[in-house]
């Protein structure tokens, strides 16, 4: 079951064009993460959302999390062929465990892959 | 810098066969998570260490798969009795308690 759904699945454009991906749920996340993956490595988290509402930037990415902490928008700006790679949300969620201890979880969604022609 | 590594990077078995997939995470983490990214897809959640205990494995997919930590530093995931469907790349991931987590380059692991 996808609890995450990210869109588009595809996305290319030229260098200098603006863009935004988009992850959707039904369900209420704790915060919400970004991570951008490139070819035969792990993801790198780019940023984490926290409060209903919520706009970060970073440097040429801007993302929001929506009021209802249920989903979340990255827009990147005159990107870049560097921006090439697949981006990720994750939402976590608390985990409570019989033993007593808990975690946050993170459930992933398929990810938005991104090309960036010069 | 020492991230986390995984050992090794690639793996070739035959169906049927056994494996075992490493993982270092970052000195001092307390937490390990072990991942599965299929082709196309997000990671999918398989288990979560704190120390050495599991605790939680609610995302190993069948009995055939097992993961150990009994230092509480490196964890060995082992898959008995590989399937095609096993083919994936497997991600360990590090954090401090419940903060960040640290992803390292995943092990593809391809079952023939």
């Amino acid at each position: 079951t996808q609890l995450l759904e990210q869109s588009p699945q595809f996305l290319s454009i030229q260098e200098g064009e603006n863009l935004t991906v988009y992850c959707n749920s039904s369900s209420v996340f704790s915060s919400l993460q970004w991570y951008r993956q490139e070819p035969g490595e792990g993801p790198v988290l780019l940023v984490t959302v926290v409060t209903g509402g919520e706009v970060k930037k970073l440097k040429r990415l801007t993302f929001q999390f929506g009021d209802a902490r249920k989903d979340s928008s990255l827009h990147i700006t005159a990107a870049q062929p560097g921006d090439t790679g697949l981006y990720l949300c994750a939402g976590r969620r608390l985990e409570l465990h019989d033993s007593g201890g808990s975690n946050y979880k993170l459930t992933f969604g398929k990810g938005t892959l991104l090309t960036v022609n010069p | 810098g020492a991230g986390v590594s995984q050992t090794p990077s690639n793996k070739v078995t035959e169906k049927g066969k056994y494996v075992e997939l490493r993982c270092d995470p970052i000195s001092g983490h307390t937490a390990l998570y072990w991942y599965r990214q299929s082709l196309g897809q997000g990671p999918e959640f398989l288990i979560y260490f704190q120390g050495t205990g599991a605790a939680d494995d609610s995302g190993l997919p069948n009995d055939r798969f097992f993961a150990v930590r009994p230092e509480g530093s490196v964890s060995t995931l082992k898959i008995q009795r590989t399937e095609r469907g096993d083919s994936a790349v497997y991600l360990c991931a590090s954090s401090l308690s419940m903060g960040t987590q640290y992803f390292g380059p995943g092990t593809r692991l391809l079952v023939l």
